[in-house]
């Protein structure tokens, strides 16, 4: 079993949608949970980094951790045509990173 | 966030040639830096993790003789990709995180391609 299963879309909708990304996660060691935005041919951008289970939010942003199911999702609101990319989620423990395969997003005008 | 510059971003090589790619921690001390492979469309493979002053230690399936990494100040590290092939055609990118903080901040990454 994978420590991060995501589902790699594409995931296409309308420019105002609210999008949902979601990941599933194994093992449940004390760990951080963390969002990055990929656009094509870039390196990955820190959108969202949390601890907690919850929420968390930052502009249009919102990231969810919910423990208990080891479920860790990402909102965005009002989504803008700028926000097509890939989105990686991903968790730490002990000095390493375990990323998801990525949600290829499409949001079109 | 805090900036990682990675150069170069792009470069071409012969095969059975040597190419070094920087990853420089730019406002911050970066204790571990982190070397990824990525495939088109798939996600990010670690190839291996240093930290500064130490040997790296690579993913199991990683020839640590063909992927030298050295990690000598805390603000860089460097990756060199010995005896290139075409199958060593990729993205490498490189993510650096410091003592202080949990998060990583990567690179712009380097598209390698091996003639």
């Amino acid at each position: 079993q994978k420590e991060v299963e995501q589902d790699p879309g594409p995931l296409s909708v309308p420019e105002g949608a609210i999008v949902s990304l979601n990941c599933t996660y194994s093992n449940s060691a004390f760990q951080y949970f963390m969002w990055y935005r990929q656009y094509s041919r870039k390196g990955p951008e820190l959108l969202m980094y949390t601890y907690s289970s919850g929420n968390k939010e930052d502009g249009r942003f919102t990231a969810q951790v919910d423990k208990s199911s080891k479920y860790i999702s990402l909102f965005i609101r009002d989504s803008q045509p700028s926000d097509s990319a890939t989105y990686l989620c991903a968790k730490y423990n002990f000095n390493k990173f375990y990323f998801g395969s990525g949600t290829k997003l499409n949001v079109k005008p | 966030g805090a900036v990682v510059s990675q150069h170069p971003s792009r470069v071409i090589c012969k095969s059975g040639t040597s190419v070094k790619i920087e990853c420089r921690s730019l406002d911050f001390q970066a204790t571990t830096m982190f070397w990824y492979r990525q495939f088109p469309k798939k996600s990010l493979m670690l190839m291996a993790t240093s930290n500064e002053g130490s040997k790296a230690t690579y993913e199991q399936g990683v020839e640590k003789d063909k992927f030298l990494i050295n990690h000598a100040s805390l603000t860089l590290s460097t990756l060199t990709v010995t005896s290139a092939h075409p199958e060593d055609s990729s993205f490498y990118i490189c993510s650096a995180r410091s003592s202080l903080n949990t998060e990583a901040f990567f690179g712009q990454g380097t598209r390698l391609t091996v003639v």
